[in-house]
């Protein structure tokens, strides 16, 4: 079975400008989460989909965003880019049969930066 | 809030050391632990994970045993190898939740 794809794997962009970036989840799992790597935060949950809804949303600003498709592929966005948004922004995806206890399985991450 | 604490590293060892990098936990309630594994340029890899109090976890041959009483959950392995170099997490997550809490990361490097 293939495991979590995230695409693209490298992004560079300057300030201002936004991204999309997009992950297709481990067939049959329909939970997607987004986290944010950077050294100096260490990792940082952004949101979680299920069923195309957004759930939960973590401590960032307006400007990151997501959504969730029928076939539980997903994309993030993040607007008006800015230098600290230089991150490895990793996916992951899980059955969500059992809440709390679920393996969430990683893709390898988007590295964006800011130029 | 809830949190983890893990070992500052980096952690250097020669090979078929013994390895243990220490977490620890905040949290209310009875979070499920995991730790997870990142190799150079990839994403995390589950390395085992424990639901329960005195469910120990094992993979690879590193080994974890979820301590309520003491809110820990180290990680340990008898003889590291060389392949064994990454970045460690340990991390919670809550019952009925599927947000990931983790801990800053412990650099584990194996020298020949």
């Amino acid at each position: 079975k293939a495991g979590v794809t995230q695409t693209p794997r490298y992004l560079i962009k300057t300030r201002g400008q936004q991204v999309t970036l997009s992950c297709s989840p481990i067939s049959g799992h329909r939970s997607v989460s987004w986290y944010q790597q950077t050294p100096g935060q260490g990792l940082q949950f952004l949101f979680e989909y299920f069923s195309e809804t957004q759930r939960n949303k973590g401590n960032f600003p307006g400007r990151f965003s997501g959504r969730q498709f029928s076939n539980s592929r997903s994309e993030m966005n993040v607007s008006t880019l800015e230098l600290g948004d230089s991150a490895l922004y990793l996916c992951a995806s899980s059955l969500f049969t059992a809440p709390g206890t679920d393996t969430q399985y990683f893709g390898p991450g988007t590295r964006l930066t800011v130029l | 809030g809830d949190s983890v604490t893990q070992m500052e590293g980096p952690v250097t060892l020669s090979e078929e050391a013994f390895l243990t990098i220490n977490c620890t936990y905040t949290a209310t309630g009875y979070p499920s632990l995991f730790w997870y594994v990142q190799y150079p340029g990839e994403g995390l890899q589950l390395l085992l994970k424990a639901t329960k109090a005195d469910d120990k976890g094992s993979n690879k041959g590193f080994e974890a045993t979820y301590r309520k009483e003491t809110t820990s959950f180290h990680l340990e392995k008898g003889s590291v190898q060389v392949s064994d170099s990454a970045v460690y997490f340990c991390a919670l997550v809550y019952s009925n939740d599927y947000k990931l809490s983790f801990g800053a990361g412990t650099t584990v490097t194996v020298r020949a």
